[in-house]
C-alpha cells in the first residue's frame, strides 16, 4: 500500500463552523505533513510531524490546529476560518525527515470557506 | 533566502515534439532536488530525486538532470497523457522535512 488517503475530498464550511480534515497512511512512515495549495500556486508547507511530535509550524494561524494521534493518522482541525483560507489542503508522508526522503502526497481536500 | 524558479510558466507542445523544463535554485546547501507531476485537483506525484551535480535519472519519456545551479526535466516524444503541471522542489540543509517548491510549469501536449 503506497497511498496517502485524505477525507473528505471536498468540504464547504461557514466561518463559524468547526471541521476536521483527516489523513491516513499505512506505509510505516514516521513523518507526516500538511501543505496548503492555492489555485495555480505551488504547495506551501504548514506543519511537519516527526515521530508523532510537531517539529515544524510555519507560523500558521491558530485557527488551524494539527493533531497526530498515532504514526498512521494526521488530523487538521479547522475553526473560525476566513474565505481566504479556501484552498486545496494536501497531506503527505515520508519515511523520515532525513536527506532525500521523498514525500508521498494524498489527493487533497478541496476546502471552500463561505 | 532559499529560492526555486521554474521556466517556462506554461508550455504547449505537439505530440512527439521533445522539449525541456528548467528549474533554477538558490539554496544554502542542497540536500535533494525533487520533481513532481501534478494533475488538476490531485496531489503531486513523485517522479525523481537528484542530490549531486551530474546526476541523471530516467523514467519512460522523462529524464531529469542536475547541475550546481539548475535542473532540467527533458521530455522526449511527449504524448497527450504527459499533460500536467510539473513541480520542482528543493530540500535545503537545516530545513529538515521542508520542501521549497517552484511555481511549476504547466505542460499541454496536443495530439
Amino acid at each position: 500500500d503506497t497511498e496517502v488517503t485524505q477525507t473528505p475530498k471536498h468540504l464547504v464550511m461557514g466561518m463559524t463552523n468547526k471541521k476536521s480534515l483527516k489523513c491516513e497512511q499505512h506505509m510505516g512512515h514516521r513523518a507526516m505533513y500538511w501543505y496548503k495549495q492555492k489555485a495555480k500556486k505551488p504547495p506551501e508547507l504548514m506543519f511537519v510531524y516527526s515521530y508523532e511530535k510537531l517539529s515544524i509550524n510555519e507560523s500558521v494561524p491558530s485557527r488551524f490546529s494539527p493533531e497526530c494521534p498515532n504514526s498512521s493518522l494526521l488530523n487538521l482541525h479547522l475553526h473560525a476560518l476566513q474565505p481566504e483560507d479556501s484552498a486545496l489542503y494536501l497531506c503527505a508522508s515520508s519515511r523520515g525527515t532525513g536527506n532525500n526522503e521523498k514525500l508521498f502526497f494524498g489527493s487533497g481536500t478541496q476546502l471552500s470557506v463561505l | 533566502e532559499d529560492q526555486v524558479t521554474q521556466s517556462p510558466e506554461a508550455l504547449r507542445l505537439q505530440e512527439g515534439e521533445s522539449s525541456s523544463l528548467n528549474c533554477s535554485y538558490t539554496v544554502s546547501g542542497l540536500r535533494g532536488l525533487f520533481w513532481y507531476r501534478q494533475d488538476p485537483g490531485k496531489g503531486p506525484e513523485f517522479l525523481f530525486t537528484l542530490y549531486s551535480a551530474g546526476e541523471e535519472k530516467e523514467k519512460e519519456r522523462l529524464k531529469a538532470t542536475l547541475t550546481k545551479k539548475e535542473s532540467f526535466l527533458h521530455i522526449t516524444a511527449p504524448k497527450p497523457e504527459d499533460s500536467a503541471t510539473y513541480l520542482c522542489a528543493v530540500q535545503a540543509h537545516g530545513n529538515t522535512g521542508k520542501l521549497i517548491f517552484g511555481q511549476g510549469t504547466t505542460l499541454q501536449v496536443k495530439p
